[in-house]
């Protein structure tokens, strides 16, 4: 049973545009997640992160929205770049107990910004 | 400025044979992962370290083995391989446990035929 789902594989947008990438949880313990870029051939990296406590973060054209009730959370890119066009990952954690070791991922969005 | 270095990037392994995928990060990072990637899926988490020989089960141990006797190093070894083995493995460091940014290598494609 999958707790972390990004429902959309993939998502094309025009550059200068705005991407927005969504993300649904199950698990309630969750209160910490995070967004992870990941071009071909090459490891995650990290890109944005937002505790429960919150319910936005931004990060100059990448802004994440937590919504605890609807257990939803999405990632905006303004202006989006082709630079931006790389799978995305969503990602949570639950700051202690048993799991607090462990991130859970969704199965990524690939994004493609076209010029 | 290394970050997380792992080798091999590529290896092709028969049914049953083992192999040793190494991990090494340069960041002083007390925490350290192993995940695997099969096609079309996010992440999963094979093993993790919260320091030199302290190491634990993730989601999906089975047919693995870790060992962390240096900060530094954190090798994930493969035991008779099987076809469902078969993945793309990243490891990462972080220096706070799961919920902070972790830092990941550039994978290792690794294919059991």
């Amino acid at each position: 049973d999958q707790q972390v789902k990004q429902n959309s594989p993939s998502l094309s947008v025009q550059e200068g545009r705005i991407s927005i990438l969504n993300c649904d949880y199950t698990n309630s313990m969750f209160d910490y997640f995070l967004w992870y870029k990941k071009y071909p051939a090459e490891g995650p990296t990290f890109l944005i992160s937002i505790s429960s406590i919150k319910d936005k973060n931004e990060d100059g054209r990448f802004t994440v929205f937590l919504n605890k009730s609807a257990k939803h959370l999405s990632l905006h890119i303004v202006p989006s770049q082709p630079g931006d066009s790389a799978v995305y990952f969503c990602a949570a954690s639950a700051i202690s107990g048993a799991g607090s070791y462990q991130l859970t991922f969704g199965k990524g969005t690939k994004l493609s910004v076209i010029p | 400025n290394a970050g997380v270095t792992q080798t091999p990037k590529f290896r092709i392994l028969k049914i049953g044979q083992s192999m040793t995928l190494q991990c090494a990060q340069d960041m002083n990072h007390n925490y350290m992962y192993w995940y695997r990637q099969d096609p079309g899926m996010g992440l999963k988490l094979i093993y993790y370290s919260v320091g030199a020989g302290i190491t634990d089960k993730g989601e999906v141990p089975n047919g693995y083995n870790v060992s962390r006797s240096t900060t530094e190093d954190f090798p994930l070894r493969l035991e008779l391989a099987a076809p469902s083995q078969t993945s793309v493995y990243f490891c990462a460091s972080s220096y706070l446990p799961g919920a902070s940014e972790a830092f990941f290598g550039q994978g290792t494609r690794l294919t059991v035929v």
